[in-house]
């Protein structure tokens, strides 16, 4: 079985905190993403990386930053964690091909409070 | 207008009911096609997967997709209180990993 570990389930930061958030996933996989998901909004892509030290920018990527030195492992930076950045974030990893391989795999979520 | 739409709910069932969570969509290009289950307070998981148009059966679960219409449905037959969860559609081109997902639909299954 795949599975994909974020570090935190719940967090609480203050304004202006640097945070790291981080996933590491055990199955080799090539992908590696980071969404956020607010009710209403469902799931918003902010980050994803398709190699070790490649990233590319999703649908909101305003105030993250994120690193993939190792393969297993991709974090994501809040570089001044702002109030409008609380949410549930979530790690996704899929490995590259099409067919049944072309689905995502979700570690458990970490609930991020700003203060 | 979004790539994917989904009715957001909550949908509320009683016990043993068939229930239909459905999605459309609008670019013709989407070739595979999931539905993830997501409890509450926990990451999405995968729970059905189907390439191009047809249906595709596993236990209580059935995924349909209808391409010429560009609408997916997913049934499930006799539901459980433990199906209560929110059900995410999604799907992807051919030769792109990044998949577009629905907003999901919250379904409540009541003893």
């Amino acid at each position: 079985d795949v599975k994909v570990t974020q570090s935190s389930r719940y967090l609480v930061k203050r304004t202006g905190e640097k945070v790291f958030l981080e996933c590491v996933q055990d199955m080799d996989h090539e992908n590696m993403f980071w969404y956020r998901q607010d009710p209403g909004l469902g799931l918003r892509l902010i980050y994803f990386s398709y190699d070790v030290k490649m990233k590319e920018k999703g649908d909101i990527p305003e105030g993250y930053s994120v690193s993939r030195e190792k393969k297993e492992r991709f974090s994501l930076i809040l570089e001044s964690a702002s109030t409008n950045q609380t949410s549930m974030y979530l790690c996704a990893s899929k490995p590259s091909g099409q067919g049944r391989t072309d689905t995502q795999y979700f570690g458990p979520g970490t609930r991020l409070t700003v203060l | 207008q979004k790539e994917v739409e989904q009715d957001p709910g909550p949908l509320s069932v009683p016990e043993g009911a068939i229930v239909s969570l459905n999605c459309t969509y609008s670019n013709s290009a989407f070739q595979y096609f999931m539905w993830y289950r997501q409890y509450s307070r926990k990451g999405p998981e995968l729970l059905m997967y189907t390439y191009s148009s047809g249906n595709k059966e596993d236990g209580r679960f059935t995924a349909q997709v209808d391409k010429s219409s560009k609408y997916i449905s997913l049934f499930i037959r006799d539901s459980q209180p433990s199906d209560s969860a929110t059900y995410l559609c999604a799907m992807t081109q051919g030769g792109s990993y990044i998949p577009t997902f629905g907003r999901g639909t919250s379904l409540i299954v009541h003893p």
